[in-house]
C-alpha cells in the first residue's frame, strides 16, 4: 500500500520552515526519506527506525510515529537548496528475509528568494 | 555521484518492441532495487535482487523481467512495450545482506519513451 504525503505543493520563503507528513495503513519496519531535485536521481535523506533511532541528515530533522504509522519531515530555515520533491518510503516485511520500501507520489517543495 | 551507472541515459524505441536496461551497484553492494517512475505514479518499487537472487517483487508486469549476473551488475528487461510504459527507469543499491534499514543509492535512470 502507498503512503500518503501531505502536502503535495508547498511554496517557502528562504527562511521559512515547513512539514511534510507521511502516513501508512499498514505496520512498518522503518521511514525513509529521500529527497530528488529536477531531472536527477532520488537522494537518501535519512531512516527513521521503530523505536526511535534514527539514521542520516544533520540539518533535517523527523519524527516517526509508530502507534499511528506516521512519519513527519521538518525543514527549518529553508535554504534554496532544499528546493526539490521529497518522497517517503515505507518499509515492511515482504518475505522471508526481504523487505519492500514504498514511496508515496511525493511532495513538492519550492523555495524562493 | 552514488556510484551506481545505469545505461542508456535514453531510449526510444516503437511500441511492440523489447528493450534491456543495464545497471552496476556501487562496490560491494550485492542489492539492487528497480523503479518506475511516471509523472503521476511517482516511484514504482520493481523488483529487488540480491547476490544473484531474486529477493523481493513489486508492480512488475508479466512482460518486464530482471536478473542479477555474477558480477553482480542487473539487467531489466522490458518486452511488447507500450506506450504507458514511456517512463524514468532507475536502479538502486545498496549494502544490505538480509536486514530493513538499509539507505539505497539510485543511479542517475534511463529514460525511456515508446513510440
Amino acid at each position: 500500500q502507498q503512503p500518503v504525503q501531505s502536502p503535495q505543493a508547498v511554496i517557502l520563503r528562504e527562511g521559512e520552515d515547513a512539514v511534510i507528513n507521511c502516513s501508512s495503513s499498514k505496520a512498518l519496519y522503518s521511514v525513509h526519506w529521500y529527497r530528488q531535485k529536477h531531472g536527477e536521481a532520488p537522494v537518501f535523506l535519512m531512516i527513521l527506525l521503530k523505536g526511535g533511532e534514527q539514521k542520516g541528515h544533520d540539518k533535517i530533522s523527523a519524527s516517526f510515529n509508530e502507534k499511528k504509522q506516521q512519519s513527519s519531515l521538518y525543514l527549518t530555515a529553508s535554504q534554496l537548496s532544499y528546493s526539490g520533491t521529497y518522497f517517503c518510503g515505507t518499509e515492511r516485511r515482504a518475505g522471508a528475509g526481504s523487505y519492500q520500501l514504498t514511496f508515496g507520489k511525493g511532495t513538492k517543495l519550492s523555495v524562493i528568494p | 555521484d552514488s556510484g551506481v551507472t545505469q545505461t542508456p541515459k535514453h531510449l526510444i524505441t516503437a511500441t511492440g518492441q523489447r528493450v534491456t536496461l543495464r545497471c552496476s551497484p556501487r562496490s560491494g553492494d550485492l542489492s539492487v532495487y528497480w523503479y518506475q517512475q511516471s509523472l503521476d505514479q511517482g516511484l514504482q518499487f520493481l523488483i529487488q535482487y540480491y547476490n544473484g537472487e531474486e529477493r523481493a517483487k513489486g508492480n512488475i508486469l508479466e512482460r518486464f523481467s530482471a536478473q542479477q549476473f555474477p558480477d553482480l551488475h542487473s539487467e531489466l528487461n522490458l518486452s511488447s512495450l507500450e506506450l504507458g510504459d514511456s517512463a524514468l527507469y532507475f536502479c538502486a543499491s545498496s549494502p544490505v545482506t538480509s536486514g530493513p534499514y538499509n539507505e539505497q543509492f539510485f543511479g542517475p535512470g534511463t529514460r525511456l519513451t515508446v513510440l
